[in-house]
């Protein structure tokens, strides 16, 4: 059973307008969000985060917000650029305590930017 | 500073014949782990390292072993390769008190396929 879930494969987004990527999760002992961007041929690398004990984190034009009594959290990019294009996994933390124990991944969302 | 590297970055194996694949990381972190990315299934964790010396068990351990014989590095070994373990295979590192918590830093990745 998927505790993380990207329901979307694929969303398309013109250059300039704004991307929100969703995310969805059912344990509710995650307690910290973080998402990755994924370009081909390589390694996943560090987006931004979010805490359980906050709503909102914002940095740039990333913002993720989380909504716990829905079990659901989002990352709005905005204005959408050509270089956003990449593959988009949230993945959660804290199952188990401290962190150590790994990241639960969701099957990812392709952003595709058009011009 | 090279990060996480991976060995090698692509393989061909038949079916029952064995491997290792090398992780290693340069940024002196406690915490090490392997992951595997199939098609539409985003990241599973195989196994991980809270120390050296020390490996679990994560989502999908079955048919893989592994070792932390150095901090720096983690080996993920198959010892008699099955087509179902034709993946790519991500290496990741963390520490505890990382800012922002639970942020892992991937490797490349290794494309293996088993015929």
């Amino acid at each position: 059973d998927q505790q993380v879930k990207q329901n979307s494969p694929s969303l398309s987004v013109q250059e300039g307008r704004i991307s929100i990527l969703n995310c969805d999760y059912t344990n509710s002992m995650f307690d910290y969000f973080l998402w990755y961007k994924k370009y081909p041929a390589e390694g996943p690398t560090f987006l931004i985060s979010i805490s359980s004990i906050k709503d909102k984190n914002e940095d740039g034009r990333f913002t993720v917000f989380l909504n716990k009594s829905a079990k659901h959290l989002s990352l709005h990019i905005v204005p959408s650029q050509p270089g956003d294009s990449a593959v988009y996994f949230c993945a959660a933390s804290g199952y188990s305590g401290g962190g150590a124990d790994g990241l639960t991944f969701g099957k990812g969302t392709h952003l595709i930017i058009q011009p | 500073n090279a990060g996480v590297t991976q060995t090698p970055k692509f393989r061909v194996l038949k079916t029952g014949q064995s491997m290792t694949l090398l992780c290693a990381q340069d940024m002196n972190h406690e915490y090490m782990y392997w992951y595997r990315q199939d098609p539409g299934m985003g990241l599973r964790l195989i196994h991980y390292s809270v120390g050296e010396g020390t490996t679990a068990k994560g989502e999908v351990p079955d048919g893989y072993n592994v070792s932390r014989l150095k901090k720096q590095n983690f080996l993920l070994g198959l010892e008699s390769a099955a087509p179902s373990q034709t993946s790519v295979y991500f290496c990741a590192s963390s520490s505890p008190g990382t800012v922002p918590a639970y942020e892992q830093y991937f490797g490349p990745g290794t494309r293996l396929t088993v015929t």
